[in-house]
């Protein structure tokens, strides 16, 4: 079965700090795995994705995420995160072929000024 | 230009009432998803489409009932509207099954 976990419902920073929102994934074939962040009264956007190759994924914004096969995790990260960045951030697993799509609970951020 | 349409942005029903909630895509996907999102439960699957076909079924309830009259179109009928339906529905579309999903703006129905 597939599951994703994240940990932390919510997550609070200050502006200009650096940023881990943590995902771990439970499959036994290869997945797929995404970020989107959710900003408020929107719908979902899509920040980054992993299929394969580099574990390092780059999005936009700034952030990006390592793919971990060993401790199946996908991770994002931000260097130094801004106000805007204030959001809930979902993680997702697939697979190809599959329309099976399992999101995570999500982790709500919030950045201080 | 949206990518993706919800119809409509807002809508009221009363208990008991049939609606119809509509999505479009424009860019040339195969697969086609509704989800919903309430203050009492996180992102909801709730169906999966792939050429117009249904594919995977989460939600319990025959009282919602997908509709694809063409490809990039995925309409959902809710009968006997409850007020637990309040909820913002949300439509997304993927190039095929299992690969990034892109969402549209979504349908915030509340059921009175």
């Amino acid at each position: 079965a597939q599951s994703v976990t994240q940990p932390d419902a919510r997550v609070t920073v200050s502006e200009g700090a650096s940023l881990q929102l943590r995902c771990k994934y439970s499959y036994s074939g290869t997945p797929y795995l995404f970020w989107y962040v959710q900003y408020p009264r929107q719908g979902l956007q899509l920040l980054l994705k992993y299929y394969s190759g580099d574990p390092v994924v780059q999005g936009v914004n700034g952030f990006e995420a390592e793919f971990s096969k060993s401790n199946s995790s996908f991770h994002l990260r931000k260097a130094s995160v801004h106000w805007s960045d204030s959001a809930v951030y979902f993680c997702v697993l697939s697979a190809k072929g599959t329309n099976k799509v399992v999101f995570g609970t999500g982790t709500r951020l919030q950045v201080l000024p | 230009d949206p990518k993706i349409i919800q119809k409509p942005k807002y809508l009221v029903a009363v208990t008991g009432s049939e609606k119809i909630l509509i999505c479009e895509q424009y860019l040339g996907h195969n697969a086609m998803y509704w989800y919903r999102q309430s203050a009492k439960k996180p992102l909801e699957f709730m169906f999966s489409y792939s050429y117009q076909k249904l594919m995977d079924n989460q939600t319990a309830s025959s009282r919602f009932q997908p509709q694809s009259s063409k490809k990039n179109h995925l309409d959902l009928q809710i009968t006997a509207l409850k007020p637990d339906d309040s909820a913002t529905y949300f439509c997304a579309s993927s190039q095929d099954a299992g690969w990034e999903q892109y969402f549209g703006p979504g349908t915030r129905l509340t059921v009175l």
